[in-house]
């Protein structure tokens, strides 16, 4: 069955870093987001990807945060200076025009 | 407002019992509903979702939801749990269409 695939699976950054990180999308699929769930709380949405450019994006998506897909295959999420309360785990996930999302197993981000 | 409410935090259930997990939302707009499972340090699986047509929907792992439109709710059922049932289980909404909004989740913890 195809899988959505996130790199590195643990990541660990001291505050004001910057992090990228990565996500493959199913190949065929259209529409691509960021979630994260911090410790013991809901998931939230971030931002919501098509067409080349974002389609709906959270409060929490500020200037700090940029997405891209750079290629065919790539789907990545930026933090540009990381902060102690971006500590969570983030999810990519990506689905066709029908509503079936597929999430990936999660980027444990870690900011020290 | 649109908002997802999941009533319970945690349900203890012993095993072969049945169990379901509430969850209300609150919107005036068309919405599609899904219910995800999450177990430890995993991803989000889907386990079924409504988007039109039959109010019951059947997932997988025996597990069901009803829509029920006049009370805004989408409650998960499944008639005997298992062991393997304990995870957290989130309730979904898309509010027209937009990207999904995650309830606060529900811990089901299946004893012996």
């Amino acid at each position: 069955e195809p899988e959505v695939t996130q790199t590195p699976s643990h990541q660990v950054t001291q505050m004001g870093q910057e992090v990228i990180l990565r996500c493959v999308p199913i190949s065929n699929h259209l529409y691509f987001y960021w979630y994260r769930q911090i410790l013991g709380q809901k998931v939230e949405f971030l931002v919501s990807f098509y067409n080349n450019e974002i389609s709906e994006k959270s409060e929490i998506f500020d200037d700090q945060f940029s997405v891209e897909r750079p290629d065919g295959s790539n789907f990545t999420l930026k933090i540009r200076s990381t902060k102690l309360e971006d500590s969570a785990m983030y999810f990519c996930a990506s689905r066709q025009e029908a509503w079936s999302y597929t999430f990936g197993s999660g980027t444990r981000l870690t900011v020290v | 407002a649109q908002s997802v409410t999941q009533l319970d935090s945690q349900v203890p259930v012993f095993e072969e019992a049945p169990v379901e997990l509430r969850c209300n939302y609150s919107s005036s707009v068309s919405v599609y509903l899904f219910w995800y499972v999450q177990y430890p340090n995993q991803g989000l699986q889907l386990l079924l979702k409504y988007l039109s047509g039959s109010t019951l929907v059947k997932g997988i792992n025996g597990f069901e939801a009803e829509f029920n439109k006049s009370q805004t709710s989408f409650h998960l059922r499944k008639p005997s749990v298992h062991i393997s049932d304990t995870a957290e289980y989130f309730c979904a909404v898309s509010f027209s269409r937009r990207a999904l909004t995650f309830g606060s989740g529900t811990r089901l913890q299946v004893q012996p």
